[in-house]
């Protein structure tokens, strides 16, 4: 079974300094991973999405991830923090499983940007 | 672009009543998903749907049923509502690359479910 793992459900940052939010997985097959945004009252947004064609991948608004497989990790990272990117921020995994491509989430990291 | 529509955006209703939640996917995407969040907690896979069939089925209780029609418009049927089914529930869409897992979801604004 494939799963993720997200390290700190809240981080805080300054406005303008590095955002860093990390996600762990475990699975049996090569993983497909995704990462999702989520603002207060509203849907789950695709940021990017690594599916084993490149290791870095870019994505919206300025984010992107390196998928690391000696490290099972896929860590999310933006150089300069923006007030608009706070937000929830989800780490999911996508397991095929013979009849349907379902998402396992983490359980997400808030992410505050202060000034 | 069109979006992943779902209606109602909000619902409230009391314990053991039964509510439907309608999704309806992208033009031309071909599988939906169901997912429940519950406060404060990730999403959870409940049920999914390709080319009008049950494709896989997470944790749904028996006292729900879903089911996409002809038009690729799904319907979540929540029958003996209870105070813990109170949540975000969130419709997904994609287009199945022949069941790949890189097939992106789209996720449409949730519908909060309230039981008093």
């Amino acid at each position: 079974a494939q799963s993720v793992t997200q390290l700190g459900s809240h981080v805080s940052v300054s406005e303008g300094a590095l955002v860093l939010l990390r996600c762990n997985y475990s699975s049996s097959v090569p993983p497909y991973l995704f990462w999702y945004v989520q603002y207060p009252n509203q849907g789950l947004q695709l940021l990017l999405k690594y599916t084993s064609a490149a290791t870095l991948v870019k994505g919206i608004n300025g984010f992107e991830a390196e998928f690391k497989k000696s490290e099972t990790s896929f860590h999310l990272t933006k150089p300069s923090a923006h007030m608009s990117d706070a937000a929830e921020y989800f780490c999911a995994v996508s397991a095929f499983t013979g009849g349907g491509n379902k998402l396992t989430f983490g359980t997400g990291t808030q992410l505050k940007v202060e000034l | 672009a069109a979006g992943v529509i779902q209606s109602p955006r909000h619902l409230i209703k009391e314990k053991r009543e039964t509510a439907t939640l309608k999704c309806y996917p992208i033009p031309r995407h071909d599988t939906v998903y169901w997912y429940q969040q519950g406060p404060g907690q990730d999403p959870q896979f409940l049920i999914s749907f390709y080319e009008k069939m049950q494709s896989d089925k997470g944790s749904i209780p028996d006292r729900f049923s879903a089911q996409q029609f002809s038009d690729y418009h799904s319907e979540l049927n929540m029958s003996s509502l209870e105070l813990g089914d109170s949540a975000l529930y969130f419709c997904a869409s994609s287009l199945s690359s022949g069941g790949s897992s890189t097939d992106t979801q789209y996720f449409g604004p949730g519908t909060r479910l309230t039981v008093l």
